[in-house]
């Protein structure tokens, strides 16, 4: 089963805007992970946050964890339409597993 | 350095029929990991291999085994297939001691006929 959900689903921009997206999980973790899929294809490790971490950014990526609420959230500066692609959240928890959320699928207009 | 690759990338099943999908880890990586994405879904964990062994198994039926080789590789095989076993086969290998390490593949798309 699905560890979480993402929101929103689906979101469309323009190309320069900026991305956000948000990822609540169930169960306590040990650390939260981004990954983009571009159409149906194998996943890109973007960044990873440990639980003890409150932000993190890398490039135009900034990633935050709020282990209170159980929820992170993504935001992408500046995007591009190469930036079009399904956006993941996925989680570690006890075990050696990923546990992924539903997605959120992001399009970038031109 | 090649990163994880899988093959094949498509088949087409009946349903009934048995398939083998293939992964090959990143080099210097030892633990594969197996994962099922239905269509407008997230992966979901079949299990991973360590040593040779099935070290965790997620939610899924006997139908499913895995193997995993003395060079690392590993197979995926599913039994009597399903209709509903239609999905990307996703495979991704992890460093020595950093299994939330996980680096994908390209993924075999099966389709059950």
């Amino acid at each position: 089963s699905q560890q979480g959900e993402e929101d929103p689903q689906a979101l469309s921009i323009q190309e320069g805007e900026n991305a956000t997206m948000n990822c609540s999980y169930k169960t306590s973790i040990n650390n939260l992970q981004w990954y983009r899929q571009n159409s149906g294809r194998g996943l890109v490790h973007l960044i990873l946050i440990r639980s003890n971490e409150r932000e993190k950014h890398s490039g135009r990526l900034r990633v935050t964890l709020d282990t209170s609420k159980k929820s992170s959230s993504l935001l992408i500066t500046a995007s591009r339409a190469a930036d079009t692609a399904s956006y993941f959240c996925a989680t570690t928890g006890g075990g050696n597993k990923l546990t992924f959320g539903t997605g959120t699928q992001l399009k970038v207009e031109l | 350095d090649a990163g994880v690759t899988q093959s094949p990338t498509h088949l087409i099943k009946t349903r009934g029929q048995q398939v083998t999908l293939r992964c090959s880890p990143k080099s210097g990586h030892d633990t594969v990991s197996w994962y099922q994405q239905a269509l407008g879904q997230g992966p979901q964990f079949i299990f991973q291999y360590y040593e040779e062994e099935e070290r965790q198994r997620g939610n899924f039926p006997d139908r499913f085994s895995g193997h995993q080789f003395p060079n690392y590789s590993s197979e995926l095989n599913v039994n009597a297939l399903l209709l509903g076993d239609s999905a990307l086969y996703l495979c991704a290998s992890s460093p020595a001691g950093r299994t939330y390490e996980q680096y994908f593949g390209p993924g075999t798309r099966l389709t059950v006929t």
